[in-house]
């Protein structure tokens, strides 16, 4: 089993539709959770820390479910620019800020 | 604020030639310091991290290596580039804590070799 898991997609939705996305992990240990976002040929950029209660940054939100090894993301509001992959990331457990990266998810918003 | 500085964004190496890529960081101090690659389509792969000056710690045997000569400097260097050395190479940095912090990234490099 992969450590991060995500559906590649694409995913293609119309602009100001509601669009989410979920990923598993496969290491109860692991503590800390984000969502990074990658344009095309560009470097991954943090989009959000995944806190356990939940948490919400403007039309972005992030849930936690660590009994079932899930995390998730939703966009709401959808607009042209939010078009991108974005990526699942986990720390690895034993020590060290070691990050696992899921090969990420695309979204397509369409006019 | 913190910049991470990633050069050169685009090189082509012939097969057999040597590679140095660098990474600087400012506005912070004692950062983890890392190194990916990312193939076309795939995902991130860890190459090398370190805590600290002159400590290294390679993620996967390759051809590759890298070292941190000052504080806020990784380099990632190859004596002769293999064809399957080509793709996109990134720099990253993140606080040194007890607890794992994001990552932050540079631009990264484009290589292609032929």
């Amino acid at each position: 089993r992969k450590e991060v898991e995500q559906d590649p997609g694409p995913f293609n939705v119309p602009e100001g539709a509601t669009v989410a996305f979920n990923c598993t992990y496969s290491n109860s240990a692991s503590q800390s959770f984000f969502w990074y976002r990658q344009d095309c040929r560009k470097e991954p950029k943090l989009l959000m820390s995944v806190y356990s209660s939940g948490n919400e940054d403007g039309r972005f939100t992030a849930q936690l479910n660590r009994a079932s090894q899930y995390i998730s993301l939703l966009i709401r509001d959808s607009k042209l620019s939010d078009s991108a992959t974005y990526l699942c990331v986990v720390n690895r457990a034993g020590g060290g800020n070691k990050l696992t990266f899921g090969t990420g998810t695309q979204l397509k918003v369409e006019l | 604020s913190q910049t991470i500085h990633q050069w050169p964004a685009t090189l082509v190496q012939p097969v057999g030639s040597p590679l140095s890529l660098e990474c600087t960081v400012e506005g912070t101090s004692n950062p983890n310091l890392y190194w990916y690659r990312q193939a076309a389509g795939r995902g991130l792969q860890l190459l090398f991290y370190s805590v600290g000056i002159g400590q290294i710690s390679s993620e996967v045997p390759q051809n590759l290596s890298a070292s941190r000569p000052q504080d806020r400097q990784f380099i990632l260097s190859s004596k002769k580039l293999l064809l399957s050395d080509s793709g996109f190479y990134l720099c990253a940095w993140s606080v040194r804590t007890g607890r794992s912090q994001p990552q932050h990234f540079g631009d990264g490099t484009r290589l292609s070799i032929l």
